[in-house]
């Protein structure tokens, strides 16, 4: 079974810093796909990002970019010059196919990390 | 561009009350949905995912039921609510295996 792993319940960076969120993942299939979120305070899920397991690059997206080593089964999620906004819950997330139909997959969540950015 | 709407967004129910929470999707077609359940500092669980109009899948036994009316409506109800039914309820919609787009989600209280 998939499971996806956070081990950071909670951070706290200065305001301009680089910050680097930690995720593993475990998983048989060779063909899966990464994901991570952000939730503010507010409740909503923003979707931040997609690497897939074989994407040759990693994944950027402005400010965010996920640090994809397959070896080591972990898509760690960098933030780079933190601003004040990004204070949320991220979440790492794995795709995983559900009931036989191509089209549909599920989102399976790690527990998430808590990040809070001092001014 | 598509967006998603969630209603209501916060609701509080007696036990045993019954309960509809609804979702709507714009600017799509034939869309993926998605039901998911948050509990408190926790990450999302999929309750239910539907891949067409009429067609439900369950992924976790419990005392709720969703239903797929139009092809841009879901509905998640329950007959009888339980304590264990509080949470920060989700829809999700999606046009393949990639990205899932959230909603504003429901906050539900059962006392």
């Amino acid at each position: 079974a998939q499971k996806i792993t956070q081990t950071q319940p909670g951070m706290f960076v200065q305001e301009k810093e680089a910050v680097t969120l930690d995720c593993t993942y475990d998983t048989s299939d060779p063909s899966y796909g990464l994901f991570w979120y952000k939730q503010p305070s507010s409740g909503e899920m923003i979707f931040l990002i997609y690497q897939g397991s074989y994407d040759q690059q990693n994944a950027t997206e402005g400010r965010y970019s996920l640090n994809f080593q397959k070896a080591r089964k972990s898509a760690n999620l960098v933030i780079s010059a933190s601003q004040l906004g990004d204070s949320a819950m991220y979440f790492c997330a794995m795709r995983d196919p559900v009931g036989g139909y191509s089209s549909a997959s599920k989102i399976i969540f790690g527990s998430g990390t808590r990040l809070s950015i001092r001014p | 561009s598509q967006t998603i709407h969630q209603w209501p967004a916060t609701l509080v129910q007696p036990v045993g009350s019954p309960l509809s929470l609804e979702c709507t999707v714009e600017g799509t077609s034939n869309p993926n949905l998605y039901w998911y359940r948050q509990a408190a500092g926790r990450g999302l669980q999929l309750l239910f995912y539907s891949v067409g109009i009429g067609q439900i899948s369950s992924e976790v036994p419990q005392n709720l039921s969703a239903s797929r009316p139009q092809d841009r409506q879901f509905i998640l109800s329950s007959k009888k609510l339980l304590l264990s039914d509080s949470g920060f309820y989700l829809c999700a919609w999606s046009l393949g295996q990639i990205e899932q787009y959230f909603g504003p989600g429901t906050r539900l209280t059962v006392t």
